[in-house]
């Protein structure tokens, strides 16, 4: 059964105290990796898709990469404007088009 | 602008009632999926659909049912059957269901009074 977890459920920064959000999974034929942002009240964002392992992307002060096993979004010396839910999720082999997300870690970034 | 909207933004229903939320999406995307949001958990998938007047079950689709008749409109009806219909309902749409990523709209919140 494909499977995401993700640690910690939450994480408190300085700022500028940079930091990784890690996401275990476990999928039959990784059809791509997401990583959303979503804010209290409002629809996920879409941030990085990582297809295979090594792969790396960047986004300003973010970085996601990708492993058979895991994924991390490094947070470079963040400031309180990241605070939000990051949501991790995976599409398997199947041709639904589903995404498995984990529970999200929620970041608390204070000046 | 391009994008998917969802409404209302909160909804109030009393016991026993039907209510229908709306998706609607202009970015020309084929596969369009409804997930719902509870505290603590991971979103999970109710219904989806690929294809005009075709869609699919998710992983928690009792008590809810859905339409497909125009390209652009993903309609959720949840009706008296869920047993507990409180939560955060988001609508999302990709342009192909086997790779591409999914785009969410804002989210209905719905309080079951």
């Amino acid at each position: 059964e494909d499977q995401v977890t993700q640690s910690p459920e939450a994480l408190r920064l300085q700022e500028g105290e940079s930091s990784s959000l890690n996401c275990s999974y476990t999928v039959s034929g990784l059809r791509g990796l997401f990583w959303y942002r979503q804010d209290p009240g409002k629809g996920p964002e879409f941030l990085f898709t990582l297809y295979s392992a090594g792969e790396e992307k960047e986004k300003e002060r973010l970085k996601a990469t990708l492993t058979k096993k895991e994924s991390f979004l490094h947070i470079t010396a963040p400031k309180p404007e990241d605070s939000a839910t990051y949501l991790c999720a995976v599409r398997g082999s199947s041709n639904t088009g589903k995404l498995i997300f984990g529970q999200g870690t929620t970041l608390q970034v204070k000046p | 602008d391009g994008g998917i909207t969802q409404s209302p933004k909160y909804l109030f229903r009393k016991e026993g009632q039907n209510v229908t939320l709306s998706c609607e999406q202009n970015l020309n995307h084929d596969a369009m999926y409804w997930y719902r949001q509870d505290p603590g958990q991971g979103l999970r998938l109710i219904y989806y659909s690929q294809i005009v007047n075709d869609f699919q079950k998710g992983d928690i689709a009792e008590g809810y049912s859905v339409s497909r008749e125009k390209k652009e409109s993903f309609p959720l009806t949840v009706t008296s059957a869920q047993k507990n219909p409180t939560a955060f309902y988001l609508c999302a749409s990709n342009p192909q269901s086997s790779t591409d990523t999914q785009y969410f709209g804002p989210g209905t919140r719905l309080t079951v009074l």
